[in-house]
């Protein structure tokens, strides 16, 4: 399959641990997405890459969240001393172009559980 | 400050009827909206989206209504089907350097066949 992948699919993490979310965007694709989805919630924007340039990092919610994507194309997720309310479901997208709109494509998601 | 608001967070609709969900924003200089529909374990898919210039988008049984007056957009499902049955998303964006999305909180629809 072509879509965009992520991994681990569930990631149970003690309180204070930290820990790496991986996403494998399609092919090709310039733009990547990370949002995270609490229980009941929808998705919120969390940073944006074009390419490996990391150009929107407003929606992480503490410097304990960290991104990267070095070569333009896999993303990692880190988020450093895990605390309970980092638990949720983190997406990751990937859309063909830059500038203009374009369908964003997610994965299915890592859940995470802090413990 | 929640941007985009779906007050519902149920429906229940009969196989064949029509499912209309709600969908409520504050900020006018959105570009774009769209709806996506997620199953449980997997990621949203995009369904169809609106420009802010337009009133009505229609893509085989989905409509999407615009009202910018209100604020409000709509999506109608006609005639729904039991495969369906999905939690909804309204989302917004501002088309730009980041393109990224504003999510409502969902509407599960559950269409009993």
């Amino acid at each position: 399959g072509a879509g965009v992948s992520q991994s681990p699919r569930y990631k149970v993490a003690k309180r204070g641990q930290d820990v790496a979310l991986r996403c494998d965007p399609i092919s090709g694709h310039v733009s990547l997405f990370w949002y995270q989805q609490a229980l009941g919630q929808g998705p919120e924007f969390l940073t944006y890459f074009q390419n490996e340039a990391q150009l929107d990092k407003s929606g992480l919610p503490s410097d304990r969240f960290f991104a990267e994507r070095p070569e333009g194309s896999v993303s990692t997720l880190k988020i450093q001393r895990t605390q309970q309310e980092d638990s949720a479901v983190y997406l990751c997208a990937s859309s063909f172009s830059g500038s203009d709109y374009n369908e964003q494509f997610f994965g299915p998601g890592t859940r995470l559980t802090v413990l | 400050d929640q941007q985009v608001k779906q007050n519902s967070p149920s429906l229940s609709v009969q196989e064949g009827r029509i499912s209309i969900l709600n969908c409520d924003y504050t900020n006018s200089m959105f570009d774009y909206f769209l709806w996506y529909k997620k199953y449980p374990a997997e990621g949203p898919t995009f369904l169809i989206s609106i420009s802010s210039i337009k009133d009505k988008n229609e893509d085989g049984r989905f409509t999407v209504f615009l009202n910018k007056s209100a604020k409000h957009l709509s999506l109608h499902i006609v005639p729904s089907q039991p495969g369906d049955s999905a939690v909804y998303f309204c989302a917004a964006l501002f088309e730009g350097a980041t393109n990224k999305l504003i999510f409502g909180t969902g509407t599960l629809l559950a269409v009993q066949p």
